[in-house]
């Protein structure tokens, strides 16, 4: 069945540096893949989406990349701030399979 | 714009105890789930349903009990409480986009936090 695998955390950055979270599905046919993100005491919700191979989903600074010939969807952020200290999951749409999780934490 | 509507937020219960999380959203989503977060495992789907009347199992669906009599509710039922059940419970929702489980994205609800002693 799908999967997906993504980086194990926690990940402790200074703010701004540069923030790579890994993720790599396992998969037949095209789903969807998003990133969501949980904010502490809160639910998750989305962060970007792409819907096909070679897509880019951006917001607020993250960005990632539908790679299918890597099955890969990485979130980056050139600077990461104080205020995206967060869990973040990678989710694909078709059984809504969700990975573990990464924890950020963004110092001062 | 409610969204999706969980309650309690919080809850304890004794082992063997019985009760209800209620999930309601506005959105006429077909889809609705439930999920379970425990730490350093993600989120676990308990069960699922594509639309009124349809209802199916997700990874771990063991000691709990759904329906979906209306498209807004899907309540989740927890028969005998055990302490592996303390977890917190998030609903979610969403359009069908293609086929009955490629959905688009989810809308989560506040999540219930649940103990059970």
């Amino acid at each position: 069945g799908d999967s997906v695998t993504q980086m194990e955390g926690p990940v402790t950055l200074s703010e701004e540096a540069f923030l790579t979270i890994n993720c790599t599905y396992t998969a037949t046919g095209y789903p969807s893949l998003f990133w969501y993100v949980q904010y502490p005491g809160e639910g998750l919700q989305l962060l970007l989406k792409a819907t096909k191979a070679d897509d880019k989903g951006s917001n607020k600074g993250f960005e990632a990349t539908y790679r299918k010939e890597t099955t890969s969807f990485h979130l980056e952020k050139g600077s990461v701030q104080v205020s995206d200290s967060a869990v973040y999951f990678c989710a694909l749409s078709r059984e809504l399979t969700f990975g573990s999780g990464t924890q950020l934490t963004v110092l001062p | 714009n409610a969204g999706v509507t969980q309650t309690p937020k919080f809850q304890v219960l004794k082992t063997g105890q019985s009760m209800t999380l209620q999930c309601a959203q506005d959105m006429n989503h077909e889809y609705m789930s439930w999920y379970r977060q425990d730490p350093g495992m993600g989120l676990r789907l308990i069960h699922y349903s594509v639309g009124a009347g349809i209802t199916d199992q997700g990874e771990v669906p063991n000691g709990y009990n759904v329906s979906r009599s209306t498209t807004e509710d899907f309540p989740l039922r927890l028969l005998s409480a055990a302490p592996s059940q303390t977890s917190v419970y998030f609903c979610a929702s969403s359009v069908i986009t293609s086929g009955p489980m490629n959905t688009g994205e989810l809308f989560f609800g506040e999540g219930s936090r649940l103990t059970v002693l």
